[in-house]
């Protein structure tokens, strides 16, 4: 357990559907990651908030929509996903962004 | 752009033996850190050891160990006594500056300890 949660750890959801993953960490850090892992590709980061301000959107489609109400919580708003969004999304938190980053246990997500 | 390549896609080992997982990269800065993170079925990825590179000095953290190559830009990590446990994903990453510092991970190496 490295203190960062991620919920719900299993999510399947139609292309029409909205959903959220939520991200909670009580380790004191000041920045929260978002990062997908899909098969026989390398972890994309996503998004990065520092201070609950977002300081990287790596061209990330507008159907994933982040939100970060406070540096202990980090959600990733989901709608009209498309089938090739399928993938692990995991969590994120470091205290500087130089220091190592420690990782939630994901949300598998598929989408049909 | 910054990568991170990992040329094994799959390594195993005996156990109790000892294995070097590769990796390279690629960046134009001079001070930047190194990671090996662990990736167990559990799916939660796991710091296994971390090096600056403005450090000479090999990181060791107990049977794990790196040999940093910061000319070459090779930073490969050793594994000995190999155990049962430590069977997992490893995944090599660096960080990068220019605004908002994130890690850039490599593709990943599947690791396979036999009893």
């Amino acid at each position: 357990e490295t203190g960062v949660t991620q919920t719900p750890r299993h999510l399947v959801m139609g292309m029409t559907n909205k959903k959220s993953l939520k991200c909670e960490q009580h380790l004191g850090h000041n920045a929260m990651y978002w990062y997908k892992q899909s098969a026989k590709k390398p972890l994309e980061l996503m998004f990065v908030y520092n201070f609950k301000e977002q300081t990287e959107n790596n061209s990330v489609p507008s159907r994933f929509s982040p939100e970060c109400p406070n540096s202990s919580h980090l959600f990733l708003h989901l709608h009209t996903l498309q089938p090739e969004d399928s993938a692990l999304y995991l969590c994120a938190s470091s205290q500087e962004r130089r220091l190592e980053a420690f990782f939630g246990q994901g949300t598998r997500l598929t989408v049909v | 752009a910054q990568t991170v390549t990992q040329s094994q896609p799959e390594m195993s080992v005996q156990e109790a033996e000892t294995v070097t997982l590769s990796c390279t990269y690629d960046t134009s800065e001079s001070d930047y850190y190194l990671f090996w993170y662990k990736q167990p079925p559990s799916r939660q990825m796991i710091l296994v050891i971390r090096q600056e590179a403005y450090k000479q000095q090999n990181a060791t953290e107990n049977r794990f160990s790196v040999n940093f190559q910061k000319a070459a830009k090779s930073f490969s990590l050793k594994i000995s006594d190999s155990q049962l446990g430590d069977a997992a994903m490893y995944f090599c990453a660096s960080t990068i500056q220019g605004g908002s510092e994130k890690l850039v991970f490599g593709k990943g190496t599947k690791l396979t300890v036999n009893p």
